[in-house]
Formats: C-alpha cells, structure tokens, sequence
C-alpha cells in the first residue's frame, strides 16, 4: 500500500535558520515520482519539485534542497536561511507510475505547517 | 486560461441540498483529478479524468458524489444530499497526458471552500 509520513506536525524557526522538512513514504512499486507541494495562507497548492524513483541525485533550487534517499524511503526539503514568506503547509506526496496507465493520483502526507518569525 | 480555475470560490449550503463545482483546467491538459482537504483527513483523492477514457472513481466517498468532464475539457464535481461532513475545500487539479511508466506534474486551482450547514 501507498502511504507517506510528514512526522512533523509544525515546525517553528527564526529568520535565516535554516529548516528541514522531513518526508517518508512507503510503496511497492519500482517506479513512482515523489512530489513537494507549498500551500501558503492563500490556500492554492503550489508545486515545487517533482522527482522520479530512478533519479537519487538532489537537487538544488536557490534557497530550497532536496535530499532523496530510496535506501531510507525519504524525500527530505530543506530550505536555507528562510524567510517569513516561506510559512506555508509543506506536503510531500507519491505517485505509482503503473506501466501502461498515463496517471495516478497523488498520495499526501499529512503537511507540516512552517512557521518563521522575524 | 494561464491556471487550473474553479468556481464558486466559496459555497455554503445547507444540508440535504445539491450542489455543483466547476473545475476549468489548464488548456491543452487532458488529464483532470479532483481532491478533497478536509481537517480531520488531510487531502484525499476523489476522481480522476483522462482523456476520452472512462474515469478512475475509486476515490468517491459515496453515492451521493459524481463528476462529469464535458469535450474533455471543463469539469463538474456534483454532490447530492449534502451532509455535514461533505463540508472541506475541494481542489481540481490537471495535468498534460503522461505515458506507462510516467508521470507528469499536477497543477492545482485555488479550490472551492464548501460548507454545509
């Protein structure tokens, strides 16, 4: 069965720390995508990064990293030196990538809730 | 239009009621799902379009839920004899077509906020 685990409910930080936003996830497929998703106050889910089960290399944008480890089942975002527009609701969710079928629907984590403080 | 759009933004009915989402999605995306994000649990997948072929609803609660996608485009999550517990925001999301093995990206609208009163 499918499941990912966002263990961390809220997390709470000052300007500039930096934050890592755990993700693990379960599945039985060999081929799935993994997926970061930022939901701010405005409530619209904002994609972030999407990466596939046979891609281990992390990935950095800007402020924002990713750490996939398919040994440990995690897809770790870490953001550097944050700021007050980065509390959010941060999910992580999979997809299986069943051959033959064109799309699957995204299961989430429960969120962590990111709050920075100035 | 640039993003997924979906009206109303906000609907308030009262129990026992029908009532209809309208979800329009990117242009050119064939693929269409709708979610549900209630508190108690989390985002949960309803209904999934893809192209011409027959939708994947395993994810409807009930009976009471359906959805129809018109000329592979515009989409109607429709739920009959609201119930309390239907209230949640509920958010469409669309895709372009992937292929076996793959996965492409879902973009999501700002939601429609529902309560049942």
């Amino acid at each position: 069965a499918q499941k990912v685990t966002q263990a961390q409910t809220e997390i709470s930080v000052v300007e500039k720390e930096d934050v890592t936003l755990d993700c693990v996830y379960e599945t039985r497929d060999t081929t799935y995508y993994l997926f970061w998703y930022k939901q701010p106050p405005s409530g619209e889910l904002v994609f972030l990064i999407r990466r596939n089960s046979f891609d281990e290399q992390n990935e950095i944008s800007g402020r924002y990293s990713w750490n996939f480890q398919k040994s440990t089942s995690s897809f770790n975002f870490t953001i550097t030196a944050s700021q007050v527009v980065d509390s959010a609701v941060y999910f992580c969710a999979l997809s299986e990538a069943p051959w033959g079928q064109a799309g699957t629907a995204l299961i989430f984590g429960k969120g962590t809730t990111l709050s920075v403080s100035s | 239009g640039a993003g997924v759009s979906q009206s109303p933004s906000n609907k308030v009915t009262e129990k026992g009621k029908d009532v209809e989402l309208r979800c329009d999605p990117i242009s050119g995306h064939t693929a269409l799902y709708w979610y549900r994000q209630s508190l108690g649990q989390g985002l949960e997948f309803l209904i999934y379009f893809q192209g011409n072929s027959a939708p994947d609803k395993s994810g409807l609660p009930s009976d009471r839920f359906s959805a129809e996608r018109t000329g592979g485009s515009v989409s109607t999550l429709t739920i009959q004899r609201t119930q309390q517990e239907d209230s949640a925001v509920y958010l469409c999301a669309s895709s372009s077509r992937g292929a076996g093995g793959y996965q492409e990206t879902q973009y999501f609208g700002p939601g429609t906020r529902l309560l049942v009163l």
